[in-house]
């Protein structure tokens, strides 16, 4: 079943803007990770988070994750015409193997 | 280099024509999945392998069966599809259960 819920669903940015995406989880969790989805194609992991951490970087990607509020986002720095593409949440809860993954915020680009 | 290889890239069956998509990976990871994902949907989960292990989500149709002959491959098979089954199948591993995941390229099916 679907656990994680995203906001916006799309967002459309100009290059070199930052872009920001929410994500609401419902249950608890042993980690959370972001996702991007080209058009067409497999997902590509971006990053992960564990339930006692609070912010990790990666390159131009900021997540944070708030456990009380069961959130979580993702920004985008300095947002490039190659950052087009679809971004998941997915968490991964304590008690078995499986991933779950939001609806995703599709991202557009513009140059 | 494809460490998640799924063949084919495109499959097109005719309505009720059993249909068999693969996996194969390069990553010795223990754990497989089979997700589902209908156009601007989330990827939803079908079945997962640790191992040997077979789990299947409860929600998965019974016309969807899976196989892992040995650590590398995985099939996933669709014995009569239907019109709603065409979609993006994916296929994907890691090493143990909470940690990240590596995606196939998908196959996508169209059903005639």
């Amino acid at each position: 079943s679907q656990q994680g819920e995203e906001d916006p669903q799309a967002l459309s940015i100009q290059e070199g803007e930052n872009a920001t995406m929410n994500c609401s989880y419902k249950t608890s969790i042993n980690n959370l990770q972001w996702y991007r989805q080209n058009s067409g194609r497999g997902l590509v992991h971006l990053i992960l988070i564990r339930s006692n951490e609070r912010e990790k970087h990666s390159g131009r990607l900021r997540v944070t994750l708030d456990t009380s509020k069961k959130s979580s986002s993702l920004l985008i720095t300095a947002s490039r015409a190659a950052d087009t593409a679809s971004y998941f949440c997915a968490t991964v809860s304590p008690n078995d193997y499986k991933l779950s993954f939001g609806a995703g915020t599709t991202v557009t680009v513009r140059a | 280099d494809a460490m998640v290889i799924q063949n084919p890239r495109y499959q097109v069956t005719q309505f009720g024509k059993p249909v068999t998509l693969s996996c194969s990976q390069t990553l010795n990871h223990n754990v497989m999945y089979w997700y589902q994902q209908k156009s601007s949907q989330a990827p939803k989960l079908l079945f997962h392998y640790y191992d040997k292990d077979f789990n299947n989500e409860a929600d998965t149709p019974d016309n969807f069966q899976s196989r892992r002959p040995n650590t590398s491959f995985c099939f996933l098979d669709i014995r009569s599809p239907g019109l709603g089954d065409a979609a993006m199948y994916l296929c994907a591993t890691t090493r143990q259960g909470n940690e990240k995941l590596f995606f196939g390229s998908g196959t996508q099916l169209s059903v005639l």
